[in-house]
């Protein structure tokens, strides 16, 4: 298993509220990534970072911010939560971010927007 | 935003039959990935493909990078009811180091014992 964790794993809230989730790892690797995971759709990307405070836009980044003040933590937010959020995430890492190399998935947070 | 079309998107076969899904984009992807997810679980990656007509086997999966940089193929032999999950394919393409990840939408599998 690549270290790493998320957190919560699972979550409720309602419309409107603040979310932070959370992705730690302990393989020192310089890329992380936050994606989702819907129905039908596979997996698309949010945000992802190339090192501390350096994070670019994927391909669904509306309604989500990132911040990375470590290597070890990578957090997503959503500043104000709705339905269409409700989700499940997945955090992954990358040693060097190329084409040669691999990413390697967090176990994922269901997230819940009532 | 750019697509990778798996199929099929189901299969439900008997143990010991084998199986086999695949990969097409309109785009050329540099890298080939191929994850298995068990339900509750992030995806894990099977096999990694890195040239263009390369043949690779992980234990009973093989899979090909196709020549055309546009698909991709898995192939299962031998299906044993722990194959059972979800299965997707992802391209990478070389953007400036950023390893954008290029999911389909993914293979459901299921097998009978």
């Amino acid at each position: 298993d690549a270290g790493i964790t998320q957190s919560p794993r699972h979550k409720v809230t309602e419309t409107g509220t603040p979310v932070t989730l959370r992705c730690h790892q302990t393989e020192n690797h310089r890329y992380m990534y936050w994606y989702r995971q819907d129905p039908g759709h596979g997996l698309r990307l949010i945000h992802y970072s190339y090192g501390v405070k350096d994070t670019d836009k994927g391909e669904v980044s509306d309604g989500y911010s990132v911040s990375r003040s470590k290597t070890e933590d990578f957090l997503l937010t959503l500043e104000s939560a709705t339905s269409s959020q409700t989700s499940v995430y997945f955090c992954a890492i990358s040693l060097t971010g190329d084409s040669t190399d691999t990413q390697y998935f967090g176990p994922g947070t269901r997230l819940t927007v009532l | 935003g750019q697509q990778l079309n798996q199929s099929p998107q189901s299969m439900f076969i008997q143990e010991g039959e084998d199986v086999s899904m695949n990969c097409t984009s309109s785009s050329i992807f540099n890298t080939w990935l191929w994850y298995k997810q068990d339900p509750g679980e992030g995806p894990v990656l099977l096999i990694a493909l890195y040239k263009a007509g390369e043949l690779t086997s992980n234990g009973r999966l093989t899979a090909q990078f196709g020549i055309t940089r546009k698909d991709s193929f898995l192939n299962i032999s031998a299906s044993i009811p722990s194959d059972v999950g979800i299965y997707f394919c992802a391209g990478l393409q070389d953007s400036g180091n950023t390893g954008k990840l290029i999911f389909g939408q993914g293979t459901t599998l299921q097998v009978k014992p």
